[in-house]
This record gives C-alpha cells, sequence and structure tokens, in this order.
C-alpha cells in the first residue's frame, strides 16, 4: 500500500526554467510534508517542508505547494541550476512524532 | 553545527551474523529515527527513539532492534543477516517533540551481506 506516490521517476529540464515535481498521498491523516534532495551514496538533505494548514511555503528558489481537496503537493524550483540534479523524495507524516513515508522518488537533471 | 554522524559508513558481514549500527544526532536534538533504503523498497521507516524510548515502529521483523542512550546516541542491531538486508540504512535526528518537524539525515551506512 503505497501512501505517498511520486509517479514520474524521471524530469529533464533546462537550466533556468523552472523545474515542477509532483507528489499525490491517499493518507488524508497525513498533516506534515517535506521534500527531500538525495545524491547517491549520500543522506537525504532537508529541502522545505509544509503543514497541512497552510497551502503554500516558499523558501528562496523553492516553493512548495498543497491541495489538500486533491491530496496533491507540488515543488517548485525556480530558476533550475545544474547543481539541483539529484533525486528528489516527497515525504509526509501524521502527527506526534517522526515516522515518515517517503515516495519513490524523482531524478530530476537540469541541463545547462 | 556538526551534523548527524552515522559509522561506519560501510560494512560487510556474512549470513546469519549481526551487527550495530551508531548514530550521533545533532547537538541538542533528542529524536531518533532509522530508516533503510533498498532499490525494491525505497525508504522505509524502521523506528524512532527519544528520551531512551521507542516511539514509532515500522514494519520489520524482531531481527531489527534498537535503542537510545541518554546523551541521544543511538545505536540499531540487526541479528541473523539475510542477503536481504543489504541496504543503505539512514539515521535520521530532530529538534522537537511534540510537533512535527523537518528530520536531518546522516550519509548513512552501507551494508553487504554475503
Amino acid at each position: 500500500d503505497q501512501q505517498v506516490k511520486q509517479n514520474s521517476p524521471s524530469l529533464s529540464v533546462q537550466e533556468g526554467r523552472i523545474s515542477i515535481l509532483n507528489c499525490d498521498y491517499t493518507n488524508s491523516m497525513f498533516d506534515y510534508f517535506l521534500w527531500y534532495k538525495k545524491y547517491p551514496a549520500e543522506g537525504p538533505t532537508f529541502l522545505i517542508s509544509i503543514s497541512s494548514i497552510k497551502d503554500k511555503n516558499e523558501d528562496g528558489r523553492f516553493t512548495v505547494f498543497l491541495n489538500k481537496s486533491a491530496k496533491h503537493l507540488s515543488l517548485h524550483i525556480v530558476p533550475s541550476q545544474p547543481g539541483d540534479s539529484a533525486v528528489y523524495f516527497c515525504a509526509a507524516s501524521v502527527g506526534y512524532g517522526n515516522k515518515l513515508v517517503f515516495g519513490a522518488g524523482t531524478i530530476l537533471r537540469v541541463k545547462s | 553545527k556538526a551534523g548527524v554522524t552515522q559509522t561506519p559508513r560501510y560494512l560487510i558481514k556474512t549470513r546469519g551474523q549481526q551487527v550495530t549500527l551508531s548514530c550521533s544526532p545533532i547537538s541538542g536534538h533528542r529524536s531518533v529515527s532509522w530508516y533503510q533504503q533498498t532499490p525494491g523498497q525505497g525508504l522505509q521507516f524502521l523506528f524512532e527513539y527519544f528520551s531512551e524510548t521507542q516511539r514509532n515502529k515500522g514494519n520489520f521483523p524482531g531481527r531489527f532492534s534498537g535503542r537510545q542512550f541518554s546523551n541521544s546516541r543511538s545505536e540499531m542491531n540487526v541479528s541473523t543477516l539475510e542477503l536481504g538486508d543489504s541496504a543503505l540504512y539512514l539515521c535520521a535526528s530532530s529538534s522537537r517533540t511534540d510537533m512535527n518537524t523537518e528530520a536531518f539525515f546522516g550519509q548513512g551506512t552501507r551494508l553487504t551481506v554475503v
């Protein structure tokens, strides 16, 4: 039972353009969502998060949008840079504690 | 401020053996979680410790266990290793206890079972 889904295994974007990574979830109890970036053989690096009481959160080039009715969130990276090339994971959790449920990840390639 | 430190970085063990992995959280962080990453299953939650108590547990067999010490450092143990236990084991720490917050990950321990 995959509660967090990233349906696009990969995404290729030109440098300077917008990258949009998508994530869908099925568990309506999730109330906190996070995006992580990961390079091979390293641990995930936290990028940005959003609470279910909000529908948008921005941090520099990164913006996360949450649509609770559609159980959908997206990460926008503007402008995209070659250094953004990595695997991006969406994660979600319920209430108390830090039990994160991860999506399968999306490989982002930013071409220069 | 030092990040999450995991030791060792790489480990090779034989089927049937046991292994202990160590995690030192970011200073001041009291919550430590463990995750397993494999190509087939992705990133899966193992367990979370806070104040030396297991607070959450994932769907892993009892061969996987953990503990947390009074200084918040944590260890996880896998007994009777199987080939399928080969994975990247990641530790994450976070600061808050009563509401969700971001978890910061270490670089992981790559375990290979032969």
